[in-house]
């Protein structure tokens, strides 16, 4: 268990609303991401974070912002939420060294955009 | 050919059965590759890295073969509880980027 949490773990919004999506950790990672997850496609990288106030982005970034204040917190901003935002949000952690690429995910937000 | 690419599935497979997935990749630099196991409507979780030709863990085996560019899983004595759709993961750059890429998936169901 790598002490991951998601708030909120389910939510519907409607278009054009901001949304935004917590997760917390509590075992002082240093690297954080957020992925969503769609069928027909892998787990994408949205934003991922090596370390408070540094972020950057991933593959799929356009309409979405991130901001980590605080080692345990990465937040995901919808900036104003469309339909094609309708997904499943993972938030994972790594860690330096010999497993970096390995990924310990939290529980998951299932988001619907109306 | 895509970067990660998975045996669609499903896969239906008896109980007690020996079954094997294929994943093949395109990036010939990656060093390192994961397989994870994903229950329906739960996280991914880590289920086996594989740094050199192979490894292997009790039932399942994770196999690699660099000049073909593939990796595979294998599960012997298939039981009830390894339903679930299995993940492929091959890292973008070299050994330590932080961008990996995840195939789609292959679903296995077990069949008592």
């Amino acid at each position: 268990d790598a002490g991951i949490t998601q708030s909120p773990r389910h939510k519907v919004t409607e278009t054009g609303t901001p949304v935004t999506l917590r997760c917390h950790q509590t075992e002082n990672h240093r690297y954080m991401y957020w992925y969503r997850q769609d069928p027909g496609h892998g787990l994408r990288l949205i934003h991922y974070s090596y370390g408070v106030k540094d972020t950057d982005k991933g593959e799929v970034s356009d309409g979405y912002s991130v901001s980590r204040s605080k080692t345990e917190d990465f937040l995901l901003t919808l900036e104003s939420a469309t339909s094609s935002q309708t997904s499943v949000y993972f938030c994972a952690i790594s860690e330096p060294g010999l497993n970096t690429d390995t990924r310990y995910f939290g529980p998951g937000t299932r988001l619907t955009v109306l | 050919r895509k970067e990660v690419e998975q045996d669609p599935g499903p896969f239906n497979v008896p109980e007690g059965a020996t079954v094997a997935f294929n994943c093949t990749y395109s990036n010939s630099a990656s060093q390192s590759f994961f397989w994870y196991r994903q229950d329906c409507r739960k996280e991914p979780k880590l289920l086996m890295s594989v740094y050199s030709s192979g490894n292997e863990d009790g039932r399942f085996t994770a196999q690699l073969n660099r000049a073909s560019q593939y990796i595979s899983l294998l599960i012997r004595d298939s039981k009830l509880s390894d339903s679930a759709t299995y993940l492929c993961v091959v890292p973008r750059g070299n050994f330590g980027n932080e961008k990996l890429t995840f195939g789609t998936g292959t679903r296995l169901t077990i069949i008592p």
